[in-house]
């Protein structure tokens, strides 16, 4: 069973609005949270993450927010841009151990 | 400075056959993973290195096996391949000893017929 989940496999979103990417997670011993973003034909980026301390980490359009009673995380981007398309991972790690999500695909239409 | 670099790119393996993937990074790291992706699901961890001359399994290292030659390099071998082996394969480093921000090669997409 999967213990970080994405179930939404896509997202469409206009240009210039906001896009909300969720994430749920059921195991609470993991020190961090991230999110990577994966292009067709190349391996995943790094683009945020949170410590499982924190609520909410800001880096410029995009900002993750960490809910621990709901288990819940979300990535959030703003505005959007065409350039943004691309398929995001959660993942939650810790020491070694990196979990990721199935991933969702952000479409940014112009 | 290249990053990551994985090969082959492409392969295409008859059931029982072996073959090395190949990986090496050049940004010093000391932690070294070997995931697979398979549609509709996440990158899944085989193996890890998180030193030069250590390895632990990862989530699904049945079929696997790693070498960490040295500090820029780490293999891995599939001894049989099997079709349930088909899947894409990433290769990632990261320079703490538990990693979270890893930096992942391009990828070698593997067949096994």
């Amino acid at each position: 069973d999967q213990q970080v989940k994405q179930n939404s496999p896509s997202l469409s979103v206009q240009e210039g609005r906001i896009s909300i990417l969720n994430c749920d997670y059921t195991n609470s011993m993991f020190d961090y949270f991230l999110w990577y973003k994966k292009y067709p034909a190349e391996g995943p980026t790094f683009l945020i993450s949170i410590s499982s301390i924190k609520d909410k980490n800001e880096d410029g359009r995009f900002t993750v927010f960490l809910n621990k009673s709901a288990k819940h995380l979300s990535l959030h981007i703003v505005p959007s841009q065409p350039g943004d398309s691309a398929v995001y991972f959660c993942a939650e790690c810790s020491n070694n151990d990196m979990r990721f999500g199935a991933g969702t695909r952000l479409t940014v239409k112009p | 400075n290249a990053g990551v670099t994985q090969t082959p790119k492409f392969q295409v393996l008859k059931t029982g056959q072996s073959m090395t993937l190949q990986c090496a990074q050049d940004m010093n790291h000391n932690s070294m993973y070997w995931y697979r992706q398979d549609p509709g699901m996440g990158l899944r961890l085989i193996y890890y290195s998180a030193s030069e001359g250590t390895t632990d399994k990862g989530e699904v290292p049945n079929g696997y096996n790693v070498s960490r030659l040295n500090k820029r390099e780490f293999s891995l071998r599939l001894e049989s391949a099997a079709p349930s082996q088909t899947s894409v394969y990433f290769c990632a480093s990261s320079d703490r000893g538990y990693s979270y921000e890893q930096y992942f090669g391009p990828g070698t997409r593997l067949t096994v017929t």
